[in-house]
């Protein structure tokens, strides 16, 4: 199975605030990686897929690189509505599999 | 509009038996290749299940291998998970979700809100 390690599990920022969030696999799977955020009590929700695409109606203050095993996620200026839980995974291969998870919190 | 109605959770003892469904509408379900996702209680996403749009190819996660089993009616629109020896790690939120389109492109574009499996002895 094709591990994801996400860093980091949680931080802390501030309104307006610039964050990146580290997605690593275990091995390469091209750009075959998404994004998900999910806020407390609530379905998660689709960011990113293809590692840089963002799904329709999703605002551009997102943002995703990488290709192979080493990926990112940014938020540009971070608002309050951001203040969630974010988590990748990969679907090149079965299992699909998640990272644990980076909670961003209000510093 | 897309929607993806998960329904057939509740408390069940060890050893026990559930059978979920996820009702589709606003889209043509029979393109849709589908998963199914749990959540346990505080914790993160967990893929469980995979179907094609055919119901021939399944695939599943170890943990559930050989006791849950999916499948799906095109005819009623309606995707299902037989959940069988259910365990205490079985409790979970679990989601339906579009795994891909008939052109094998991704999709995980629509979550519902997900049904509660509480499994207790």
């Amino acid at each position: 199975d094709i591990q994801m390690t996400q860093s980091p599990s949680s931080l802390s920022a501030s309104i307006g605030d610039r964050i990146t969030i580290t997605c690593r696999a275990s091995q390469a799977i091209s750009n075959d990686l998404a994004w998900f955020q999910q806020k407390p009590g609530k379905a998660p929700k689709s960011l990113i897929y293809a590692a840089s695409r963002l799904q329709v109606g999703v605002p551009s203050k997102f943002s995703g690189s990488g290709s192979g095993t080493d990926f990112t996620l940014t938020i540009s200026s971070l608002q309050t509505e951001d203040f969630a839980t974010y988590y990748c995974q990969q679907y090149n291969t079965y299992p699909l599999t998640f990272g644990v998870g980076t909670k961003v919190e209000v510093k | 509009q897309v929607h993806l109605v998960e329904s057939g959770g509740g408390l069940v003892k060890t050893g026990g038996s559930l059978r979920l469904s996820c009702a589709a509408s606003g889209f043509t379900f029979s393109d849709y290749y589908m998963s199914w996702i749990r959540q346990a209680p505080g914790k993160g996403l967990e893929w469980v299940s995979y179907i094609s749009n055919n119901g021939r190819t399944t695939y599943y996660a170890d943990p559930v291998k050989g006791r849950f089993t999916i499948s799906r009616d095109n005819a009623k629109n309606t995707l299902y998970l037989q959940m069988n020896s259910l365990r205490a790690e079985d409790t979970a939120v679990y989601y339906c979700v579009r795994d891909r389109d008939r052109n094998y492109e991704y999709a995980f574009d629509f979550w519902d809100q997900g049904t509660m499996v509480t499994v207790s002895s």
